[in-house]
């Protein structure tokens, strides 16, 4: 087990709606990135957030947005939602430098409707 | 071209077979690469990082050609429960971000 946690497990949402997932990062990694991984797809870099900041953006639109907290658990959102959201929604703790090595998360899995 | 790109397989080979995989990447100023195994509908899992000297542990080595751009992942003696996707990742370069394969699929069969 890594030590980071994710919930809820498993979501269904419908077109338009917005939704809130958690991520709590393992003990001692200070660095939270978020990834989308489509059926059949390897996981797609959405963003990283370090010191409750920004760090590093993939190509996702602003309607995907995110927050860290002071104990560096995090939160994604995303607004507006659309059928091609559906997927597993991964986060991985990891720390600044050194070996940037990230470790993942169950994942939550995301139907919208 | 997409960042990071591997041969999807699947892979089917016999258990004590030896069998690689390679990734190829798109950015010469990546900086740190790594492999990762992930059984079906689970996370990810760190399988290990991948040195420009190279580096194995146990029956996995993995290699770094800077020059041509890819990385490879060689099993031997492959177990059934070596059964998996392997997905390549690459960070480009600023370390804050990282870019993964879509993944090679293994199967080990009896």
């Amino acid at each position: 087990e890594t030590g980071v946690t994710q919930s809820p497990t498993h979501l269904i949402k419908t077109r338009g709606q917005q939704v809130t997932l958690r991520c709590s990062s393992q003990s001692g990694h200070n660095t939270v990135s978020w990834y989308q991984q489509a059926l059949g797809q390897g996981p797609q870099f959405i963003f990283q957030y370090y010191r409750e900041e920004e760090n590093g953006r993939g190509n996702f639109p602003p309607r995907f947005s995110g927050l860290q907290f002071p104990n560096y658990s995090s939160e994604l959102n995303v607004n507006a939602l659309e059928l091609d959201d559906s997927a597993l929604y991964l986060c991985a703790s990891s720390t600044s430098g050194g070996s940037y090595e990230q470790y993942f998360g169950p994942g939550t899995r995301l139907t919208v409707t | 071209r997409k960042e990071v790109e591997q041969d999807p397989g699947p892979f089917n080979v016999p258990e004590g077979a030896t069998v690689a995989f390679n990734c190829t990447y798109s950015n010469s100023a990546s900086q740190s690469f790594f492999w990762y195994r992930q059984d079906c509908r689970k996370e990810p899992k760190l399988l290990m990082s991948v040195y420009s000297s190279g580096n194995e542990d146990g029956r996995f080595t993995a290699q770094l050609n800077r020059a041509s751009q890819y990385i490879s992942l060689l099993i031997r003696d492959s177990k059934l429960s070596d059964s998996a996707t392997y997905l390549c990742v690459v960070n480009m370069g600023n370390f804050n971000k990282f870019y993964f394969g879509s993944g090679t699929k293994l199967n080990v069969k009896p």
